[in-house]
This record gives C-alpha cells, structure tokens and sequence, in this order.
C-alpha cells in the first residue's frame, strides 16, 4: 500500500515536495521499482521518474523533467520523495506514486498512490 | 525525446474485433519494451489490463490479449461489450525510462 503527503498548492518558481510511504513492502527491494507519475487534461499520463535499490541506490528520469527532478527513498521510513524544482503552471497535476516489479509487471493503479492534486498559479 | 503512438481514436461494433497498436519511435517494438496496457473510463482511475506485452491481470477480461504485432505491441479486443468503451493507454519501456503513449479512444457503436 502508498500513502502520499504533501502540499499540492503552489507558486511559479517553487518546488514541489511529495512522499509516498510504503507499507506491505521495502524500498529496498531489490526486484521493484519506485515510481512517480503524474496526469493532467493536457498532457495526459506521464511517467516522470524512478529510483530502485540494485546493490546501489539508482534513479531515473523522464527528459521532460530532467535536472528538475529528484527521486531518493528514505530506508529509515521506507518511503519514497520526489522533488520537482521551478515549477511552472504546465506542472499542475494529479501526481502519483506507483510500484513496477521486475519485467514490466506494474502495479493495477487501484494500488498506487491515492493522488495529489497540485496546482501552480501565481 | 522519445515518443510513443497510438491511434487516436478507432470504432467496433458490439461484438466485433479491434486491433489498437502502441508504436515507438525508436524503431521496432519487442519484448524488452515490457508494453503495459490501460483501460481508462470517463471521470475514473485507469485500470491495468495487460503487463509485459502479453500477461493478463487477474481481472482483465478474456476478450483482451497483448501481443507483438508487426513492429509494433498491440492490444486486442475480441468481442467487444458496450462496457469496453473507454480510452486506451499503452506503456513502453526504453532503457531506464517508461514512456506513455497518448491513448486510443475507443467507441463500440
């Protein structure tokens, strides 16, 4: 199970914090993955980025939002983060936490993350 | 910036067969592209359907299956039901980045 926290509501220019704490599983887990999506009207379902445990931590970018973007997993919390500096309003979207187990098996989205709805206005 | 096509839109009669296709535009689909499926009805959540081209979640209707196609995934349905209408949205994997396509609005009329 995810559990998502974080603001959705903010200004241009500011980053966006979001967790996704992890139950029934461990970050760690060395045959998932931990991913971040997101859905807006415009631009539809997009996968932003990953990070994984493969005898070292690894994270993984869309090229949409490369060198905006960070993803790192908190072991101490088994959890997950995503940071997405200078938003913009093209930002503003439901965002979503989301497991993909080894070989292309991704989680129903009934067992993602139950969403944050983020908005960027001025 | 890679980029992932699929029909926009496509039509079948109740009870038909359809074909929907998930291109890339790196080249030739295959099985390392792992192609997930999505159903997504108006106003809802998507539903996984189909993972690693052609692995069926517990739920997914028989009526569906994925396949390669050509140089391309594919995702059919055989015997459409009104109840299958909805937008469709494959998933393909590139080397340490997933890139949705941007659907396939099906109508069964």
């Amino acid at each position: 199970q995810l559990q998502q926290s974080g603001s959705g509501l903010l200004k241009p220019s500011q980053t966006l914090s979001l967790t996704c704490d992890i139950s029934g599983d461990s970050v760690s887990n060395d045959r998932v993955t931990w991913n971040w999506i997101r859905q807006s009207p415009s631009r539809g379902l997009e996968w932003l980025g990953r990070t994984m445990f493969r005898s070292q931590w690894w994270s993984h970018y869309a090229a949409s939002v490369r060198g905006r973007l960070t993803i790192a997993a908190d072991t101490s919390e088994n959890r997950f983060s995503l940071q997405l500096s200078s938003v913009t309003p093209e930002d503003s979207a439901m965002y979503f936490c989301a497991r993909e187990r080894n070989g292309g098996h991704w989680d129903d989205p009934e067992s993602w993350g139950q969403g944050t709805l983020v908005s960027v206005f001025s | 910036q890679t980029v992932v096509t699929q029909e926009p839109s496509l039509t079948v009669s109740p009870g038909g067969t359809v074909t929907l296709t998930c291109a890339s535009s790196t080249g030739a689909v295959n099985g390392y592209f792992y192609a997930n499926w999505f159903q997504q009805k108006t106003g809802q959540a998507p539903r996984a359907l189909i993972c690693a081209t052609g692995v069926k979640h517990p739920w997914t209707p028989a009526r569906f299956s994925g396949s390669l196609l050509g140089n391309k995934a594919a995702l059919t349905l055989s015997g459409a039901q009104p109840e299958d209408e909805a937008e469709y949205l494959c998933l393909l994997y590139f080397r340490d980045e997933w890139v949705f396509g941007g659907g396939t609005q099906l109508t069964v009329l």
